[in-house]
């Protein structure tokens, strides 16, 4: 069965050091990958997504995430954290043979101190 | 333009009571999904459509919770009976057509079963 998993539940950071969330997925073909970020009361928005070709994807925001079929993995990555990036953060993968069923992780929490 | 808009924002009702939810999407998008999250979960995956068809229903969690759409537009996520398990915040999204496109996520609808 699909499935994603966040295995950092909450991470703390102070602003400007570099930051990365961990997003494992098990899928059997390549998978639609995501990442959407969900601010305090704010909606979710999609920071990135791959499908194909380079595996290192650019999103807003100065984030990146990087594709890596051998470990299942889709890691998400920014260099310098701003204190505007506290936030709820969710990876997800998108199956197209289970009826475009998306499945998504549980979350990592990010707290951003000055 | 617009975006996915969701009513009624808060939802507070009776345990056996039958509740509705409203998702207009935005204009021109024809596939449709519908999320639970719950205190401290992911976003639990519910229904998707496309048009005004639901392939695949198999994430509805019982046979209480229902879903339409019509006229590709708006849809209506109808939860019969409720229980107090059913306390979660209920997202929609919408998408230009299916899985690798961006989806755009309402405000949310946050339903208290008492």
């Amino acid at each position: 069965a699909q499935s994603v998993t966040q295995p950092d539940i909450h991470i703390t950071v102070s602003e400007g050091a570099s930051l990365e969330l961990r997003c494992n997925y098990s899928y059997g073909a390549t998978p639609y990958l995501f990442w959407y970020v969900q601010s305090p009361g704010q909606g979710l928005q999609l920071l990135l997504k791959y499908f194909s070709g380079d595996t290192l994807v650019q999103g807003i925001k100065g984030f990146e995430a990087e594709f890596k079929r051998s470990q299942s993995s889709f890691n998400l990555r920014k260099p310098s954290v701003h204190w505007s990036d506290a936030a709820e953060y969710f990876c997800a993968v998108g199956a197209m043979n289970t009826g475009n069923q998306f499945y998504f992780g549980t979350g990592t929490s990010l707290t951003v101190i000055p | 333009g617009a975006g996915v808009s969701q009513s009624p924002s808060n939802k507070v009702t009776e345990k056996g009571k039958d509740v509705e939810l409203r998702c207009d999407p935005i204009s021109g998008h024809t596939a449709l999904y519908w999320y639970r999250q719950s205190l401290g979960q992911g976003l639990e995956f519910l229904i998707y459509f496309q048009g005004n068809s639901a392939p695949d229903k198999s994430g509805l969690p019982s046979d209480r919770f229902s879903a339409e759409r019509t006229g590709g537009s708006v849809s209506t996520l109808t939860i019969q009976r409720t229980q107090q398990e059913d306390s979660a915040v209920y997202l929609c999204a919408s998408s230009l057509r299916q899985l690798q496109e961006t989806q755009y996520f309402g405000p949310g609808t946050r339903l208290l079963v008492l």
